[in-house]
């Protein structure tokens, strides 16, 4: 069971801004960096966001990141057919033994 | 362009050994920390831990007694063994360039089923 918790699903129509929260605690989230991943469907996760809030190159700007506190939002603009997939946070837990990298339960995105 | 391509067998019967590969091409293994993931069919990921250069490994406590990492720097591949594997243990592989921070690149997986 993941200790950093999503909402099982989100969706919104193309254009749309739609939001992903991730919540953690003070042992994880609280003290660690956040990064986010995307899976599209059948394939590889894609490093989103890394360090919070930074983009790799080639990901657009329509997606951003942020965190405070124990918690930390995914934010997509002007939501597109190509963005329908699977979003997971991720982020050390130092409270957990051998402080292991925890990924969130996940959120399908679907665009409606 | 970075690569990395997993390997190794599809079906691994109850209570063995599970062994799996990950070529890396356009890239050194020397460099990096270099991580595997699980994903078990409709289910989240799961870090199953990583290798550094040096060799170093870490973990997950979960499997941590049954993890077994190894580097490989003449093949430039590193490798996961799993042991005592039960029908839990079913799931698509992934390996991953990081380590530290974030999972900058991800192979394409490979599932593994387990089952006699």
């Amino acid at each position: 069971q993941s200790v950093l918790t999503q909402p099982p699903s989100a969706s919104g129509t193309p254009g749309q801004r739609v939001t992903i929260s991730c919540s953690g605690s003070n042992s994880n989230i609280g003290r660690n960096f956040v990064y986010w991943y995307q899976q599209l469907p059948g394939t590889a996760p894609k490093l989103l966001i890394s360090g919070n809030n930074q983009r790799p190159s080639g990901v657009p700007d329509r997606f951003s990141g942020s965190k405070s506190g124990t918690s930390a939002s995914l934010v997509i603009r002007g939501l597109r057919s190509e963005d329908e997939a699977d979003y997971y946070c991720a982020s050390w837990d130092d409270r957990l033994s051998g402080s292991p990298y925890v990924f969130g339960t996940g959120t399908k995105v679907t665009v409606l | 362009q970075v690569q990395l391509q997993e390997s190794g067998p599809g079906l691994v019967k109850p209570s063995e050994t599970l062994s799996l590969t990950c070529s890396v091409s356009g890239d050194s293994v020397s460099s990096y920390y270099w991580t595997w993931i699980r994903q078990p069919a409709g289910k989240g990921l799961e870090w199953i831990g990583r290798i550094n250069a040096r060799g170093t490994t870490k973990s997950n406590p979960s499997l941590k007694s049954r993890v077994t990492m190894s580097l490989d720097t003449s093949k430039n591949q590193f490798s996961l063994r799993l042991n005592s594997v039960t029908a839990a243990d079913t799931a698509v592989y992934f390996c991953a360039r990081g380590g530290i921070g974030d999972l900058s690149l991800w192979g394409q997986g490979t599932l593994v089923t387990v089952s006699s």
